[in-house]
């Protein structure tokens, strides 16, 4: 098992639409969680970081953690071209260095 | 966040040869982290410099084939030593942020070998 998961997709969405990305992780002792954006031939961008469970809003993202089901998830409203990239999610397992362990990585691509 | 630049940008080589890639941060940092990301893959850490010490490298790769120095806090450099085709990737190099707990990326090396 993979330390962290996530569905390579493509995920398809039109414009407008919810894009909804999942991550599970598998270290119950993990700390902290980040959602980072990478345009293809670009370096990753962080989007989101979550550090504790429930909801965290940022414009039209949304992180969501719920850590007894070891899952981060990102939601992106009213999805825009644009937001075509991959989108990796990190965790940081709490070593007190700023180690991270990345998912594969999921592709989202909204069409006009 | 931290401004990170790392050169060169982009490099096509010659097999059996080497190349340095330099990366400089605008503030003092203390982790500094080596990724390599191989076409249509995730990121793979190569290694985490630490200033003052040696590197500490991931299963997999080894000192003689990516020597990695740190003489300060606002710069590391990565070789890629003795060059094969297989090493054709994207290098980046990160640098941590303990009030964050997290990392920020430079822009990346793409790397080409012939």
């Amino acid at each position: 098992q993979k330390e962290v998961e996530q569905n390579s997709g493509p995920l398809s969405v039109p414009e407008g639409a919810i894009a909804s990305l999942n991550c599970t992780y598998s270290d119950r002792g993990s700390q902290s969680f980040f959602w980072y954006r990478q345009y293809s031939g670009k370096s990753p961008e962080l989007i989101m970081s979550i550090y504790s469970n429930g909801d965290k809003e940022d414009g039209r993202f949304t992180a969501q953690l719920n850590k007894a089901s070891q899952y981060v998830s990102l939601l992106i409203r009213d999805s825009q071209p644009s937001d075509s990239a991959t989108y990796l999610c990190a965790v940081n397992r709490g070593t007190g260095f700023q180690k991270l362990v990345f998912g594969t990585g999921t592709r989202l691509l909204v069409s006009p | 966040s931290a401004v990170i630049s790392q050169k060169p940008s982009r490099d096509i080589c010659q097999r059996g040869t080497s190349l340095t890639i330099q990366c400089q941060v605008d503030s003092q940092v203390t982790m500094m982290f080596w990724y390599r990301q191989q076409p249509g893959q995730s990121l793979t850490l190569i290694a985490t410099a630490n200033q003052g010490s040696e590197a500490t490298y991931e299963s997999g790769f080894v000192i003689d084939k990516f020597p990695i120095s740190r003489p300060n806090l606002t710069f590391s450099t990565l070789t890629v030593s003795n060059m094969s085709p297989e090493d054709s990737s994207i290098y980046l190099c990160s640098v941590g942020d303990p009030a964050a707990d997290t990392q920020y990326f430079g822009p990346g090396t793409r790397l080409t070998v012939l």
